[in-house]
C-alpha cells in the first residue's frame, strides 16, 4: 500500500495567516492527490482534487500544488471557519490511503 | 440533489457481523465508484475498500481482507458494507463516499456516517 505522511500533525495559527500543510507519498502518485477538511462530528468535505483543482464551492483562499511524491495545501489568509482536521488522500491506486491528518487550530 | 443515506447506528457483540447500507440518489448510480472509510473515536480516517457498482468488482485494504464484503444492488441504488468477526477495535463511524469513474476528482459526496459500537 502507498503510505501518505502529513506534516505537521497539528498547528495553531491566527486569522489572516498563511498556512501550509505538506503531504508526502511513499511512491509517485503523479497528480492523484486529494485534500479534505473534516470538522468534529461531520463527514469529510472535499477541498481539492488532482493536486491543484479546487472543488466547486470551496473558497479561493485554498490552493494545492505538487506532483510525484510531494504536495502542499495552502490557505492564503486563514478564516475562523477554517478550523478542523485536514487529510490528504491518494487516488492513484487502491487502497486509496489517507494521511494521518493535520489538526488546525485558530489562535 | 446527490444524497448518500446510510443506515442507522448498530451495537454488536464481539465476534458478530454488521451490515451497513448506503442508498444513493440524485445521480447515475453505475457511473460512480463507492468507497467505504471508517473513523474510530478521536482517530484518523481509515480507508477500507471500493466497489464498482455496475460490475460488482471490489478491492479491499489488506487489513480488512477476509472480514470485509462490499456489495451493490443496482435495482435499489444501494451499496452494502459487511464486516465480520467484529472486535472492540472496530468501534467506529463508517462512511460511504462516491467517486466518479471518469476523472480523478476525489470523493465528492459522503454519507452521514453510521456509528458501529462493538461491546460485550
Amino acid at each position: 500500500d502507498i503510505q501518505m505522511t502529513q506534516s505537521p500533525s497539528s498547528l495553531s495559527a491566527s486569522i489572516g495567516d498563511r498556512v501550509t500543510i505538506t503531504c508526502r507519498a511513499s511512491q509517485s502518485i503523479t497528480s492523484y492527490l486529494n485534500w479534505y477538511q473534516q470538522k468534529p462530528g461531520k463527514a469529510p468535505k472535499l477541498l481539492m482534487y488532482a493536486a491543484s483543482s479546487l472543488e466547486s464551492g470551496v473558497p479561493s483562499r485554498f490552493s494545492g500544488s505538487g506532483s510525484g511524491t510531494h504536495f502542499t495545501l495552502t490557505i492564503s489568509s486563514l478564516q475562523p471557519e477554517d478550523f478542523g482536521t485536514y487529510y490528504c488522500q491518494q487516488s492513484y491506486t487502491s487502497p486509496r490511503t489517507f494521511g494521518q491528518g493535520t489538526e488546525l487550530e485558530i489562535k | 440533489q446527490v444524497q448518500l443515506v446510510q443506515s442507522g447506528a448498530e451495537v454488536k457483540k464481539p465476534g458478530a457481523s454488521v451490515k451497513v447500507s448506503c442508498k444513493a440518489s440524485g445521480y447515475t448510480f453505475t457511473s460512480y465508484y463507492m468507497h467505504w472509510v471508517r473513523q474510530a473515536p478521536g482517530q484518523r480516517l481509515e480507508y477500507m475498500g471500493i466497489i464498482n457498482p455496475s460490475r460488482g468488482g471490489t478491492t479491499y485494504a489488506q487489513k480488512f481482507q477476509g472480514r470485509l464484503t462490499v456489495t451493490s444492488d443496482t435495482s435499489t441504488s444501494t451499496v452494502y458494507m459487511e464486516l465480520s468477526s467484529l472486535r472492540s477495535e472496530d468501534t467506529a463511524v463508517y462512511y460511504c463516499a462516491r467517486e466518479t469513474m471518469v476523472t480523478n476528482s476525489g470523493l465528492d459526496y459522503w454519507g452521514q456516517g453510521t456509528l458501529v459500537t462493538v461491546s460485550s
